[in-house]
Parts: C-alpha cells; structure tokens; sequence
C-alpha cells in the first residue's frame, strides 16, 4: 500500500517568516494530495489540495507544490501568522486501493509571536 | 448547513466492553470512511462505506465493525475494547472520495 513520510515533526517559526512541510509518497497512482490543519480537540480541516495534474496552487498565504517525479509535495506558509499554530497533515488519496487516503505522521507547527 | 456530526463526543469504557460510534454524514454525501488518530498521530484509515456496504479495509482486527444505513448514516462498532483503542474517532463524509472528505469532530473513546 501507499506509505507517507511527512518531515518535520515540530516546526517553530517567527511571526511573519515562512513555514515549510514536505511529504513524500510511494504509490506513483496516488493522484490527489490534500492538506490538513488541525487545532487541538478540534476536526482536520482541509485547507489546500493539489491534484497529480498540476504542479503548483496557491491561495492567498498558502501554496502547495508536486512533484510527480520525485513523488513528494510540499505546503508552503508565508507571512505566518499566531492562529497559523496547529498540527498539519499531508495525505495521499491512491485510486488502486479503492481511494483511501493515507496520511502522513503530522507536523505541529508553533508561530511565535 | 450541517457538516458530519458524530455522537459521543466523549466516551470512557472499560477494557472488553464494546461500544458504539455514530456518525452523520454531510448533506449530499453517500460515502462514509473510519479513521483513528492516536495521540501525536496521524488518522488511520479504518474502513469506508458505500451504498451500505464495505467497501475499504484498513490493518484493523475484526474487532472493528460496522454499519451503513440506507439514510447514509455509519456506525462503527469496537468489540473487545482493549487499552490501545484509546484514540480519537474520526468519520469522513464524501460525495465523491476523489475529491476530498469533510472529517467530523469525532468521538474522543477512553479506555481504561
């Protein structure tokens, strides 16, 4: 089955700097690859996805990166902000198992203020 | 609109009881994945249900099982609870699982 790798596992940045998350994958099929935020006690909530189609997408502060090749992508925050603070989780949705989605380990991620 | 409710949202059991989990899809949403997220976790997948069958399993034991009604709505069901069962319970409603799942709040099970 697919197995996702997400690196770091803590990540603490200045207000206003940049974050960073990467995750790979191991199924070349996998084709959609979602990120997570979650607040403690809270849901996941998705907030940004990418499919295998298209390399880059960006929304306001944050932006996801492919690359199929590699098979590894990436969310990318900037300008972090204090509510920016939650574990993020990068997923994998892989069509030969029936799309289930495999999800990374997390990465909390700490904005300073 | 109401996303994916699900019910306990607490639950504190003892080890080899059995318990039941309830979840509501989103409005529009047929499809119903099962997740666990230990503490310091990622969710994993448990199972998914369509059409009131199961469609996807994940590693979990037969412990674990569960339910599809014809209204969407899932149950899952933990036999046997050991102490490892302890975790937060996530469903995931979907209209079309390629295109993403909106997760519930979940149902927070203790075991002790």
């Amino acid at each position: 089955g697919e197995n996702v790798e997400q690196h770091p596992s803590t990540l603490s940045v200045q207000e206003g700097d940049s974050a960073v998350i990467k995750c790979t994958y191991s199924d070349s099929a996998s084709n959609y690859f979602p990120w997570y935020k979650q607040e403690l006690g809270k849901r996941p909530q998705l907030i940004i996805d990418i499919r295998s189609n298209v390399g880059e997408k960006k929304d306001q502060r944050i932006a996801v990166t492919l690359n199929k090749t590699a098979k590894h992508f990436s969310l990318h925050i900037t300008e972090t902000q204090p509510e920016d603070s939650a574990v993020y989780f990068c997923a994998a949705l892989t069509p030969n198992t029936g799309n289930q989605f495999y999800f990374g380990t997390g990465t909390s991620l700490t904005v300073i203020p | 609109d109401a996303g994916v409710t699900q019910s306990p949202t607490h639950l504190i059991k003892t080890r080899g009881q059995q318990v039941t989990l309830r979840c509501s899809p989103k409005s529009g949403h047929d499809t119903v994945s099962w997740y666990q997220q230990a503490l310091g976790q990622g969710p994993q997948f448990i199972f998914q249900y369509y059409e009131e069958e199961e469609r996807q399993r994940g590693n979990f034991p037969d412990r674990f099982s569960g339910h599809q009604f014809p209204n969407y709505s899932s149950e899952l069901n933990v036999n046997a609870l050991l102490l490892g069962d302890s975790a937060l319970y996530l469903c995931a409603s979907s209209r079309d699982p390629a295109y993403g799942y909106t997760f519930g709040s979940g149902t927070r099970l203790t075991v002790v």
